[in-house]
This record gives structure tokens, C-alpha cells and sequence, in this order.
């Protein structure tokens, strides 16, 4: 059966501080591991990795995956209150299966 | 700006009326689209697949009569939650893209549709 998991499911860190995010994932059909941000609603689109060793960034986030290991991890650097919210990571090929969610909390 | 429209945000009604959402992909034709449901503190559950043109998929336990689908057109999908009662409660998310010419492209999310069934 298609998996993925996220570690660890919650966090709670202070301003400022790095965080690393995990998902590793076991599935049949791999096409590509996307990243989602959901505060209050729907998910937003964070980064979505097909390579292996290709690093992603968007301002102080950023993403890695390796395929060999299944794994995947996101890191935020000098993080800000605004950074609360649940990480969910997917794999999707054809449909989306989500892991548990990392809900990371970050207080002022 | 957004690239996949969900609508109502929310719905407050009684037990026993059928409520209808709808899914509309803004930017481009998905012949594809997914509902997901999620109930507090919990990831995203897929439910079904819409297909235009053709039969919903549904995911294992989900019932088909229960939630209603329809794909009438290539930017939009409908989810219906036939004589809702409070446990239908939750929040229903559609989604779009990822899938077909798109298959290289991220899934987008609507806003999502919070439901209370009183």
C-alpha cells in the first residue's frame, strides 16, 4: 500500500530558530513529491521535487529529495510566527497521497 | 491569483438538505479534478476522483449515492453531499491540475467549503 509519512507531527520552535521538516515515502507510482503550507484553508503549493539532489528555494524555505533513500526534508531558516501552519507533503502520481502533517507552531 | 475557485466557503444548514459545491478550474481545462475531505487535526483524505465526461472514482468506503459528482465540463466539477446529516460535517476541498498534459505541474487547491450540518 502506497505511504507517506511526515516527522515529526508537531513542533513548536521560537523565532528565529531552523527547522528541518521530514517526509519519507513508499509508493508504487512516484512522479513527483510536492510540499503544501495550510494555515486556515486549502493547502498552497510550496515546492515540488522531481531530481534527486536538486535543492529548491523560495526566500528562507527550501527543499531537497532523494530518491534513493524515498525521502524528502524542508528546511526553514530565521523562522517568523507567520511560518505556523501544518506542512503537508504528497506524492503525486495521477493522485495526490498525503502524509499526516507536520504542524509546526513557532512563538514570538 | 488563485488558479482553482471553490464555492460556497461555507455552508451552515439543516439535517437532511443536500448541499451542493462547486469546482471551477480558472486558468486551464482539467478533465481531471479530486475532492478531498478534512476533519480537524487531521491530513487530507481523498474521496473521489472527477472525471469529465464519465463516472466519478471513488476511493474505498466512500459512498457514491452519498456524495454525488458531476463533471459536466472541462472547468467545472460539482460535489453534491445528498441529505447531509451532522456527522457529513467537515471540510470538503476540491483540487485541480497534476494530472494529463499537466502532469509535470503542481496540484492547485480551492479555498475549501467548511460544512456544518446542524
Amino acid at each position: 500500500e502506497d505511504k507517506v509519512v511526515q516527522s515529526p507531527l508537531s513542533l513548536v520552535v521560537h523565532e528565529g530558530d531552523t527547522v528541518t521538516l521530514n517526509c519519507s515515502y513508499e509508493v508504487t507510482n512516484f512522479r513527483s513529491l510536492l510540499w503544501y503550507k495550510q494555515e486556515k484553508k486549502a493547502p498552497t503549493f510550496l515546492f515540488m521535487l522531481t531530481s534527486s539532489g536538486i535543492e529548491k528555494k523560495s526566500g528562507r524555505l527550501s527543499s531537497i529529495l532523494d530518491k534513493k533513500e524515498l525521502f524528502s526534508i524542508l528546511n526553514i531558516t530565521a523562522t517568523q510566527t507567520g511560518d505556523s501552519a501544518v506542512y503537508l507533503c504528497a506524492n503525486q502520481g495521477g493522485k495526490l497521497i498525503f502524509g499526516q502533517g507536520t504542524e509546526l507552531s513557532v512563538k514570538p | 491569483g488563485a488558479v482553482v475557485s471553490q464555492h460556497p466557503s461555507w455552508v451552515i444548514c439543516k439535517s437532511g438538505t443536500s448541499v451542493k459545491i462547486e469546482c471551477r478550474s480558472l486558468d486551464f481545462q482539467a478533465t481531471t479534478m479530486f475532492w478531498y475531505r478534512q476533519f480537524p487535526k487531521q491530513s487530507l483524505m481523498l474521496m473521489a476522483t472527477s472525471n469529465e465526461g464519465s463516472k466519478a472514482t471513488y476511493e474505498q468506503g466512500v459512498e457514491k449515492d452519498k456524495f454525488l459528482i458531476n463533471h459536466a465540463s472541462l472547468t467545472l466539477s460539482t460535489l453534491t453531499v445528498t441529505s447531509a446529516h451532522p456527522e457529513d460535517s467537515s471540510f470538503y476541498i476540491c483540487s485541480a491540475g497534476g494530472t494529463g498534459q499537466y502532469s509535470n505541474q503542481p496540484q492547485h487547491f480551492g479555498d475549501g467549503t467548511r460544512l456544518s450540518i446542524l
